[in-house]
């Protein structure tokens, strides 16, 4: 999995198996995370969010989990399809009150579905 | 909906020359952000507009950069004189008010010879 601020990683599964994508993050008062997809050639695309007074939330095929003990954060995704393929990062926001001036990135995990 | 737009998609140059980016946020939206993606960095913000006036330019590397917001519709970013280390993918992004989720464009890949 990825950490803000490591190199990028790589994560290949098989098409129609589920992924999960892990995110390290450092600040122990960010209270907003968010995911985001990368596909080739393209801006990030939002995925889910999740604020600190959750440790779930699901969306469609995706789920966030958040583990504020170890300051970890994962991205699950079910069912893989090969339009999953794409660099994902995880952010943080260090700012309280909100503002995404706040977010910090990760440097992403590049994702690949096999056929 | 037609998103953030940017321009140009590609942009080579050289090693001198002002290159200007351009960026049309999403209608409505009132704050403006731009970012420069590179591999050994990754995304890092450069500078963010909120109603059209310069918020905080802290991650501007320094003063071959400049950018402006002269309306709710239009904002651009200059490099000049460019340099090679400034290629990178730079990203224009917008939201409203203090709203955390960001919208992003497709991105300018910036090539300085």
């Amino acid at each position: 999995g990825e950490s803000v601020g490591l190199h990028l990683p790589t994560l290949s599964v098989q098409e129609g198996d589920n992924s999960i994508i892990n995110c390290a993050y450092s600040n122990s008062a960010s209270d907003y995370f968010i995911w985001y997809k990368q596909e080739s050639g393209k801006g990030p695309q939002f995925i889910i969010d999740i604020r600190s007074n959750m440790d779930k939330r699901q969306g469609q095929r995706v789920t966030v989990l958040l583990n504020k003990t170890v300051k970890h954060l994962s991205l699950q995704i079910a069912a893989t399809q090969p339009g999953d393929s794409a660099v994902y990062f995880c952010a943080e926001n260090r700012r309280s009150g909100g503002g995404a001036d706040g977010l910090t990135f990760g440097k992403g995990t590049h994702l690949i579905i096999q056929p | 909906d037609a998103g953030v737009i940017q321009s140009p998609r590609h942009e080579v140059t050289e090693m001198g020359q002002e290159v200007t980016l351009r960026c049309k946020p999403i209608s409505g939206h009132n704050s403006l952000f731009w970012y420069r993606q590179t591999m050994m960095r990754g995304l890092e913000l450069l500078i963010y507009f909120n109603n059209n006036v310069p918020i905080d330019d802290s991650g501007m590397p320094e003063d071959r950069f400049s950018a402006k917001m002269p309306n709710a519709s239009f904002s651009t970013l200059k490099i000049q004189p460019s340099e090679p280390r400034d290629s990178a993918v730079y990203f224009c992004a917008s939201n409203v008010g203090s709203n955390e989720k960001l919208f992003f464009g497709s991105g300018t890949q910036l090539s300085v010879l």
